[in-house]
């Protein structure tokens, strides 16, 4: 049962245009949702995240938006540098199943962004 | 600043043979921390979290054991692999509280090959 998901694994975009990452979550009870840009032979490292409560937040280049009543989230980037080409992991926050400070990070499966010249 | 290490960086072992995999913190205490795989072509599947010493939750059952000895030390170990342990393993950090929003940050990684 994937919870969050990415059905677009990947995406070509030219330089100075719009990325448009997506990202679905089937759970209700999220309270935070997360991007993460990923480097090959990398950890993650985190770009922006929003909060259930919220349906916008910009940060730069990268804005993310939230739309509760359909389940999904998105991630802008503009304008898109070669720098961004990345796998980029939508991720969702919440206390399920924790216990006492720990927030569960539930990840997709990634969306590879190419930027190209 | 906060740092996480992990080592090794690349390891290629034999099916039947052990594993250990550690993964420091610097510059924070108390953190939670966790370990998790990226297999082939996957999304970042969680194995393990631990909100303190000695304090280690599985999220899935597998071949792999962990341990928290030290605040700031995590452990993946294994006593035989298997060739579907093989795959890019991370350890993650996040602050205590709810204040955190669910943020992690993540090492560099272990390419682990398993032949």
């Amino acid at each position: 049962d994937q919870q969050v998901k990415q059905n677009s694994p990947s995406l070509s975009v030219q330089e100075g245009r719009i990325s448009i990452l997506n990202c679905d979550y089937t759970n209700s009870m999220f309270d935070y949702f997360l991007w993460y840009k990923k480097y090959p032979a990398e950890g993650p490292t985190f770009l922006i995240s929003i909060s259930s409560i919220k349906d916008k937040n910009e940060d730069g280049r990268f804005t993310v938006f939230l739309n509760k009543s359909a389940k999904h989230l998105s991630l802008h980037i503009v304008p898109s540098q070669p720098g961004d080409s990345a796998v980029y992991f939508c991720a969702a926050s919440g206390d399920m199943g924790f216990t006492g400070t720990a927030s569960k990070l539930t990840f997709g499966t990634g969306t590879r962004l190419q930027v190209t010249l | 600043s906060q740092t996480i290490h992990q080592w090794p960086a690349t390891l290629v072992q034999p099916v039947g043979s052990p594993l250990s995999l550690e993964c420091t913190v610097e510059g924070t205490s108390n953190p939670n921390l966790y370990w998790y795989r990226q297999a082939a072509g996957r999304g970042l599947q969680l194995l393990f979290y631990s909100v303190g010493i000695g304090q280690i939750s599985s999220e899935v059952p597998q071949n792999l054991s962990a341990s928290r000895p030290q605040d700031r030390q995590f452990i993946l170990s294994s006593k035989k692999l298997l060739l579907s342990d093989s795959g890019f393993y991370l350890c993650a950090w996040s602050a205590r509280g709810k204040e955190n929003r669910g943020e992690q940050f993540f090492g560099p990684g272990t390419r682990l090959t398993v032949l």
